[in-house]
C-alpha cells in the first residue's frame, strides 16, 4: 500500500527557532511536493521536487527552503520561524510526470505547526 | 495559468438528500482536473480524476463528477449523502509543467442527520 509519512503530527516552535519537517515515502516516487493548507485558501504549493537535490519553487516560497538528498526523503526547513508560518504542512508524492499519463498526487497526514 | 473556484466554502445537506459541490476551473490548456477528500486529521485522498477519456467520472465511495467543457466545470455529485461524507473536498487542476497542481479553497461538507 501507497504511504508517505510525515515526522511529526503536531509540532509547536518559538518565533526564530528553526524548523525541519521531514517527509519520507515508500513509492519509489520522482516527484515530491510540500504545501501549506490555510482556511479558505486551499493548498498552496511551497516547493516541488523532482528528482534528488533538484527543486523548484512554488508559488510561496519565502521564509522556506527545502532539501533532498535521497530519492524518498523530502525536508521542509523554516530557517527562522514567523508565527505567519504557524499553518498545516502537507507532504506529497507521485510518479515522474509523463505527457500521456496522469498521475495523481499521494498526500502525507499533515504536520500542524504552531509557532508562538 | 490554470485557476481553480469552489463556489461555496461550507455545504449543509441531510442524510440522504442530493451532494452537489461545485467547481470551476479555468485552462489554457484541455485540462486534467481532481477532486480529493479530507477527513479530519488526515491527509488527502483521491476521490476522482479526469484525463479526457470520458466526461462522466466515477470515483470512490458512490462520489461522480462530470467535465463540461462550455462550462469550465468540474461539479462533484452523490445520490445520496451519508454521515460518513463529512470532510473537506477539494478540486485541482494539473498545471502545464511537471505533475503540480493547483487547488481551490475547498468545501466544507456538513451532513446532517
Amino acid at each position: 500500500d501507497v504511504k508517505v509519512t510525515q515526522s511529526s503530527r503536531y509540532l509547536v516552535k518559538r518565533t526564530g527557532e528553526k524548523v525541519f519537517l521531514e517527509c519520507v515515502q515508500d513509492m519509489d516516487h520522482e516527484n515530491m511536493f510540500w504545501y501549506r493548507q490555510d482556511p479558505g485558501l486551499g493548498l498552496r504549493l511551497i516547493y516541488f521536487s523532482y528528482d534528488v537535490k533538484m527543486k523548484e519553487k512554488g508559488d510561496i516560497p519565502e521564509g522556506y527552503s527545502v532539501s533532498r538528498e535521497k530519492k524518498e526523503r523530502f525536508s521542509l526547513i523554516l530557517e527562522s520561524a514567523s508565527t505567519n508560518q504557524t499553518s498545516m504542512y502537507l507532504c506529497a508524492s507521485s510518479p515522474r510526470t509523463e505527457i500521456r499519463r496522469v498521475y495523481e498526487q499521494y498526500f502525507g497526514p499533515g504536520t500542524r505547526l504552531t509557532v508562538t | 495559468a490554470q485557476s481553480v473556484t469552489q463556489l461555496g466554502s461550507h455545504v449543509s445537506v441531510s442524510e440522504g438528500a442530493l451532494v452537489l459541490l461545485r467547481c470551476n476551473y479555468s485552462s489554457s490548456v484541455p485540462p486534467y482536473l481532481f477532486w480529493y477528500v479530507q477527513y479530519p486529521n488526515q491527509g488527502l485522498q483521491l476521490l476522482l480524476k479526469y484525463t479526457s477519456a470520458a466526461t462522466l467520472v466515477k470515483g470512490i465511495n458512490g462520489f461522480e463528477a462530470e467535465f463540461k467543457k462550455s462550462e469550465t466545470s468540474f461539479h462533484l455529485t452523490k445520490p445520496s449523502a451519508h454521515m460518513s461524507d463529512a470532510a473537506e473536498y477539494f478540486c485541482a487542476v494539473r498545471r502545464r509543467a511537471g505533475n503540480m497542481l493547483t487547488f481551490g479553497g475547498g468545501t466544507r461538507l456538513m451532513v446532517k442527520p
